[in-house]
């Protein structure tokens, strides 16, 4: 099975400084990734997903951005952080061809 | 628009009870369906996935699956305190190459002790 691998679990940064949220996958090889974010009591918004190195698609505009280094590497990336990019964090894995999804343990930004 | 819809809740259950929580999809040619259950402050876990029309239990999950009226509940008898969480109905409804999973908002569950 899928092991998701999502670090740190929690990060406190200023507004306008960068953001690396790195996510590596164990137990697939070609994996489709997604990055969510979740606000406080609300769903999953999904930011971006890859089904492969180097494809990424955006489903939301906004501050941030993905890249997909190698197969089972995700990071999520921010140039210069706003206060509403504070929220809960996740990467998800599936297999190819896109089943049910695993999900890491989640990383808790806050933006002061 | 792909969409699916849960009740938000909050939804109470006395221990013991059964507790019964509903989701509907809109893409009628949808094949996969799973409910995850998420504790506060926690990653969503995968509990149930369902392909077919019908029931599937595991243990005290049952979930059930009709695709005429692209309906699938989840039910958990003899609710317990730690089955306290919030739910997510996830549905596979797309094309290989895109994303194809979508999820809905969840439906948070209390079981009073």
């Amino acid at each position: 099975s899928q092991t998701i691998h999502q670090w740190p679990a929690t990060l406190v940064q200023p507004v306008g400084s960068p953001l690396s949220l790195e996510c590596t996958v164990e137990g697939t090889s070609n994996p489709n990734l997604y990055w969510y974010r979740q606000a406080a009591g609300r769903g999953l918004q999904l930011l971006f997903y890859s089904v492969g190195i180097g494809q990424i698609s955006s489903e939301v505009p906004q501050n941030l951005s993905a890249s997909r280094p190698q197969d089972r590497q995700f990071i999520l990336s921010s140039k210069k952080l706003l206060l509403s990019d504070s929220g809960f964090y996740l990467c998800a894995s599936s297999r190819e061809g896109g089943t049910e999804a695993f999900f890491g343990q989640g990383t808790r930004l806050t933006v002061v | 628009q792909k969409e699916v819809e849960q009740n938000s809740g909050p939804l109470s259950v006395p221990e013991g009870a059964i507790a019964s929580l509903n989701c509907t999809y809109s893409d009628r040619g949808s094949q996969s369906f799973f409910w995850y259950r998420q504790y506060s402050g926690k990653s969503p876990e995968l509990i149930m996935s369902i392909y077919s029309n019908g029931d599937k239990e595991d243990g005290r999950f049952t979930a059930q699956l009709n695709k005429a009226s692209q309906y699938v509940s989840l039910l958990i008898r003899d609710s317990q305190p730690s089955d306290s969480a919030t739910y997510l109905c996830a549905v596979n409804m797309g094309q290989t190459g895109a994303n194809n999973l979508f999820f809905g908002t969840g439906t948070r569950l209390t079981v009073i002790p």
